[in-house]
């Protein structure tokens, strides 16, 4: 099993819709978690941290689950400008970020 | 303010050839990394360092070598370079537990 698993899409959605993306880990001990965004040929950029409890921050969501072992994003109200790849980011307990592949997302007009 | 800085942003490789990719963070950032991406696919760590003069391996470590002489720089290596190393390369650095600073890429292609 992939210590970070996504799944890559695409997901297409016209705009104005609610989508949401998990993302899985395998070590119960990962510390850290984090959705970064992805343009196309360009480096990963901060989305958002994921808290225990919970975070949003604007149309953006994010949530773990960690009985179950998976970190969520949800975006409301989709704008164009959302479409990029959204890579899940753990930190296991030796302190290494793993990625996982991404799930890509194109809002549609 | 400089972040992350990679050089050289492309470079074409031939068969065998050996090159050194520089990376070098000016936050004082303990943590470093180097992933390669393919196309399509998430970023593969191939080497991280928890700090000057300890570095260990990733998820795809063969082919490549590390340094971390310094806090600062991060240099990786590819002593026989083969197709299969054709990729963009990123570095990356964050405090412990913290945000990823990463570089624009290195797109290196192996011919």
């Amino acid at each position: 099993r992939k210590e970070v698993e996504q799944d890559p899409g695409p997901f297409n959605v016209p705009e104005g819709a609610t989508v949401a993306f998990n993302c899985t880990y395998s070590n119960s001990a990962s510390q850290s978690f984090f959705w970064y965004r992805q343009d196309c040929r360009k480096e990963p950029k901060l989305l958002m941290s994921v808290y225990s409890s919970g975070n949003e921050d604007g149309r953006f969501t994010a949530q773990l689950n960690r009985a179950s072992q998976y970190i969520s994003l949800l975006i409301r109200d989709s704008k164009l400008s959302d479409s990029a790849t959204y890579l899940c980011v753990v930190e296991s307990n030796t302190g290494k970020l793993i990625f996982g592949q991404g799930t890509t997302l194109q809002v549609k007009p | 303010n400089a972040g992350v800085t990679q050089t050289p942003k492309f470079r074409i490789l031939k068969i065998g050839q050996s090159m050194t990719l520089q990376c070098t963070q000016d936050m004082n950032h303990n943590y470093m990394y180097w992933y390669r991406q393919d196309p399509g696919m998430g970023l593969k760590l191939i080497y991280y360092s928890v700090g000057a003069g300890i570095t260990d391996k990733g998820e795809v470590p063969n082919g490549y070598n590390v340094s971390r002489s310094t806090t600062e720089d991060f240099p990786l290596r590819l002593e026989l370079a083969a197709p299969s190393q054709t990729s963009v390369y990123f570095c990356a650095s964050s405090p412990p537990g913290g945000e990823l600073f990463f570089g624009e890429g290195s797109r290196l292609t192996v011919l």
